[in-house]
């Protein structure tokens, strides 16, 4: 069983466009995380939820938001997309976020903006 | 403020060879620790953390590192190398915080030759 997924795995769209990526966990975490990693695969933290509340919400455009419906799923949507946003975005999760838990990640969603 | 220097974006040695990845950490706060590693195209792993207890921490595949508070350091080490382990590694920081995230380095590139 695969402990965090994310769909889809590839997203390829033009500038302009809306689109949201998915993430569902099956650990039984309350804390779930948005990672962007860049060309240069530096990893920089973008939103983190626990239990559905907003805990991290670091300098990233307005027009990315994240929606958690419940513990096991944190989506992120992205408006007016640019060229700049073209990465691979990781979602993760760990249990009782209290910084000494591991995070588990899923394996990642590689956004191409054209 | 956490933050992670990783020293050498690129490593390389023989199989068979020492492994020996450096990361050096700053936190205002006792840290937690943690090196995950990343293959081609996949998620991020992890291959062991820093929670306080012992000094000397032992991960999967062989590896393990040593907090050092004095330097700052968490180095990664490897006895002998496998062609296996040629991938990214990733040091990264936490602190004790309900939903925290990691902070990481930009990551080492490990290859390894027969």
């Amino acid at each position: 069983d695969t402990a965090v997924s994310q769909t889809p795995k590839y997203l390829v769209t033009q500038m302009g466009n809306d689109k949201s990526i998915k993430c569902e966990q099956n650990l039984g975490h309350d804390t779930m995380y948005w990672y962007k990693q860049d060309s240069k695969k530096f990893l920089k933290i973008m939103f983190s939820y626990n239990n559905k509340e907003l805990i991290i919400n670091e300098t990233v455009p307005n027009r990315f938001s994240p929606k958690s419906p419940d513990k096991a799923h944190l989506n992120l949507h992205i408006n007016s997309l640019e060229l700049g946003d073209s990465a691979v975005y990781f979602c993760a999760s760990s249990q009782a976020g209290t910084g000494n838990s591991e995070q588990y990640f899923g394996p990642g969603t590689r956004l191409t903006v054209t | 403020a956490q933050s992670v220097t990783q020293l050498g974006s690129h490593v390389s040695v023989s199989e068979g060879a020492l492994v020996l990845l450096r990361c050096n950490y700053s936190s205002s706060v006792p840290p937690y620790l943690f090196w995950y590693v990343q293959y081609p195209n996949q998620g991020l792993q992890l291959l062991l953390k820093y929670t306080s207890a012992a000094t000397l921490v032992k991960g999967i595949n062989g590896f393990e590192a040593e907090f050092k508070k004095s330097e700052t350091s968490f180095h990664l080490t490897k006895p002998s190398a496998h062609m296996s382990d040629a991938a990214e590694y990733f040091c990264a920081v936490s602190v004790a915080q309900a939903g925290t995230a990691l902070i990481f380095g930009k990551g080492t590139t490990l290859s390894v030759s027969s």
